[in-house]
């Protein structure tokens, strides 16, 4: 199975700062990389498939972007209610595998 | 509404069987692959199993691999998850999910996940 690795694992931020989470591949995927936000309790929710495209209703401070074996997510300025764990999944080969996750929290 | 169903989790002692359902509704399910996905408590996620829309194709994790089976019934637009052979280790909220944009008939590729139920929690303790 493909591994995937997330960096950092937990990140401090405020309100209206930019943040990036990275994503790498334990070998090239293209761009079959999806982006997914779980808050506590919650269902987890995708944010971005095939690295860049942003699923329908997800709001356009979040963007992707990468290729081969390194991704990345931003959020442009962070809302209140942006702080949650993101999770990257390779869909290159099943099964899909999830990075260990990103807990944001608030600084 | 798509909707998304679980049901049959619970305790169970290790070495025991359990099997899960997930009911969908609200989208035509033999169109769609669907997933497994376990979350451990305040662990991430892991997609354990796969089946193709017509479940002709399956795929397994290597951690459930031999002790897990995925299996759906178009006719009754529910999937399966039959778990044997159960470890401490596998303590776990359950998700199905359903896939999107898949390449092939056999989805071996595609885009990710874009529905979700709310889960059943299987404990397994002695």
């Amino acid at each position: 199975d493909i591994q995937m690795s997330q960096s950092p694992s937990s990140l401090s931020a405020s309100v209206g700062d930019r943040v990036t989470i990275t994503c790498r591949a334990s070998l090239s995927i293209t761009t079959y990389l999806n982006w997914y936000q779980q808050k506590p309790g919650q269902v987890p929710k995708v944010l971005i498939y095939g690295a860049s495209n942003l699923q329908s209703g997800v709001p356009s401070r979040f963007s992707g972007s990468g290729s081969g074996t390194d991704f990345t997510l931003t959020i442009s300025s962070l809302q209140p209610e942006d702080f949650a764990t993101y999770y990257c999944q390779q869909s290159y080969s099943s099964p899909h595998t999830f990075g260990q996750g990103t807990k944001l929290q608030i600084k | 509404e798509v909707q998304l169903l679980e049901s049959g989790g619970g305790l169970i002692q290790p070495g025991g069987s359990l099997r899960l359902s997930c009911a969908a509704s609200g989208f035509t399910f033999s169109n769609s692959a669907m997933s497994w996905v376990r979350q451990a408590p305040g662990k991430g996620l892991e997609c354990v199993l796969a089946i193709s829309g017509s479940g002709g194709t399956t795929y397994y994790a290597d951690s459930v691999k031999g002790r897990f089976t995925i299996s759906r019934d178009n006719s009754k637009n529910t999937l399966y998850l039959q778990m044997n052979s159960l470890r401490v280790e596998d303590t776990a909220l359950y998700y199905c999910a359903k896939t999107f944009g898949c390449t092939s008939a056999s989805c071996y590729r595609a885009y990710g996940m874009d529905v979700w139920g709310q889960g059943t929690t299987v404990t397994v303790s002695s």
